[in-house]
């Protein structure tokens, strides 16, 4: 069975300077990675995603995140945040030869200092 | 708008009264799934369907029920509400070849005392 490990409950950033959120996962085949950011009182939104071809993916947002077969990594970094992007955010591993089901990290919610 | 939408936004329950949270979607997408989210634990796939007529298990089915008999509404009931569904619902829809590109409602907040 699939799962996500976003380490970090918690990340406070300056506005202005980069963040980096950790995302790590466990499948059996060849994933497909998801990022989703959640305001606050909303749904989820899609930031990016990763099927196959080059690793480095751009986003939504300035947002980009690459894929690292070799540590099971699929971290999202943006070089320099904006208020706005207080938020959390929600790394997912997909398993589309099942109807899509999507399974979740438990969330890494974002605040950003002035 | 062409979106997900979800009813009610809020909702209290007693323990052992049963409701039903709507969902509705108008892009004609072909599959749609019910998240619960609870603290710290992210989403978690209740149920799921790939189509009208069409239901399945997810991670956390029990003490909720779905049934699709239309392509737009995928209502999800609680049977019997306990304590431990207090959460957030989620109801997400995207095409067959979405490949995981889901569109998210904005929610149902339920609290069962």
């Amino acid at each position: 069975a699939q799962s996500v490990t976003q380490p970090d409950i918690h990340i406070t950033v300056s506005e202005g300077a980069s963040l980096e959120l950790r995302c790590n996962y466990s499948y059996g085949a060849t994933p497909y990675l998801f990022w989703y950011v959640q305001s606050p009182g909303q749904g989820l939104q899609l930031l990016l995603k990763y099927f196959s071809g080059d690793t480095l993916v751009q986003g939504i947002k300035g947002f980009e995140a690459e894929f690292k077969r070799s540590q099971s990594s699929f971290n999202l970094r943006k070089p320099s945040v904006h208020w706005s992007d207080a938020a959390e955010y929600f790394c997912a591993v997909g398993a589309l030869a099942a109807g899509n089901k999507l399974t979740f990290g438990g969330g890494t919610r974002v605040l950003v200092k002035p | 708008n062409a979106g997900v939408t979800q009813t009610p936004k809020f909702q209290v329950l007693k323990t052992g009264q049963s409701m039903t949270l709507q969902c509705a979607q108008d892009m004609n997408h072909e599959y749609m799934s019910w998240y619960r989210q609870d603290p710290g634990m992210g989403l978690r796939l209740i149920h799921y369907s790939v189509g009208a007529g069409i239901t399945d298990q997810g991670e956390v089915p029990n003490g909720y029920n779905v049934s699709r008999s239309t392509t737009e509404d995928f209502p999800l009931r609680l049977l019997s509400a306990a304590p431990s569904q207090t959460s957030v619902y989620f109801c997400a829809s995207s095409y067959s070849s979405g490949q995981g590109s889901y569109t998210f409602g904005s929610g149902t907040r339920l609290t069962v005392v």
